[in-house]
């Protein structure tokens, strides 16, 4: 099955810092890489995602690159604030349905 | 519009007991899957329903049962419960079945074991 690795486990900011997360996966038939945020008492919110035609996708102060070659996608989050505080997940597809293995999470701190 | 909804958001409950926990999807969303977070880890599939089929199954243990009703709303049952199955259980529903289909989770339902 699929095997999806994610560092750093714990990244330390300052605000307007950049951050990078990044994880690889085994599967090369995995074609669909979200990202999770997950605040306490908020649950999990999907911030951003990318499949496997695309390279790379922005949203505002988030983007995402995909390199499939290397099986390794990353999460880029640029000018942080301390809003952006969270747990982190990486995810790929397994199977042939939309059954998601995780990475174990990175924690965020945006220090102000 | 709503959106994925569990309850209870807090369960505490004894060894060996059983619990049930509860799922509603996204209007329109006819996939639910289930979801084990311990502390510390990323979450693991334990199930997933389609049209009230179960359509996938993570390794786990027998004691863990679940089901879909034909609102798509879902159940998940663990019997005879054990100090390892405390964790966050997150349920996500999703549109249809298939690789790029986006996954939406609720806020999960937090048990602990004692």
């Amino acid at each position: 099955g699929e095997n999806v690795e994610q560092h750093p486990s714990t990244l330390s900011v300052q605000e307007g810092d950049s951050a990078v997360i990044k994880c690889t996966y085994s599967d090369s038939a995995s074609n669909y890489f979200p990202w999770y945020k997950q605040e306490l008492g908020k649950g999990s919110q999907l911030i951003i995602d990318i499949r496997s035609n695309v390279g790379e996708k922005k949203d505002q102060r988030i983007a995402v690159t995909l390199n499939k070659t290397a099986k390794h996608f990353s999460l880029h989050i640029t000018e942080t604030q301390p809003e952006d505080s969270a747990v982190y997940f990486c995810a790929a597809i397994e199977g042939g349905y939309s059954t998601l293995t995780f990475g174990k999470g990175t924690m965020l701190l945006v220090s102000p | 519009d709503a959106g994925v909804t569990q309850s209870p958001t807090h369960l505490i409950k004894t060894r060996g007991q059983h619990v049930t926990l509860r799922c509603s999807p996204i209007s329109g969303h006819k996939s639910v899957s289930w979801y084990q977070q311990v502390l510390g880890q990323g979450p693991q599939f334990i199930f997933q329903y389609y049209e009230k089929e179960e359509r996938g199954r993570g390794n786990f243990p027998d004691r863990f049962s679940a089901r879909q009703f034909p609102n798509y709303s879902s159940e998940l049952n663990v019997n005879a419960l054990l100090l390892g199955d405390s964790a966050l259980y997150l349920c996500a529903s999703s549109l249809a079945l298939g690789r790029n289909t986006e996954a939406f989770f609720g806020q999960g339902t937090r048990l602990t074991v004692v």
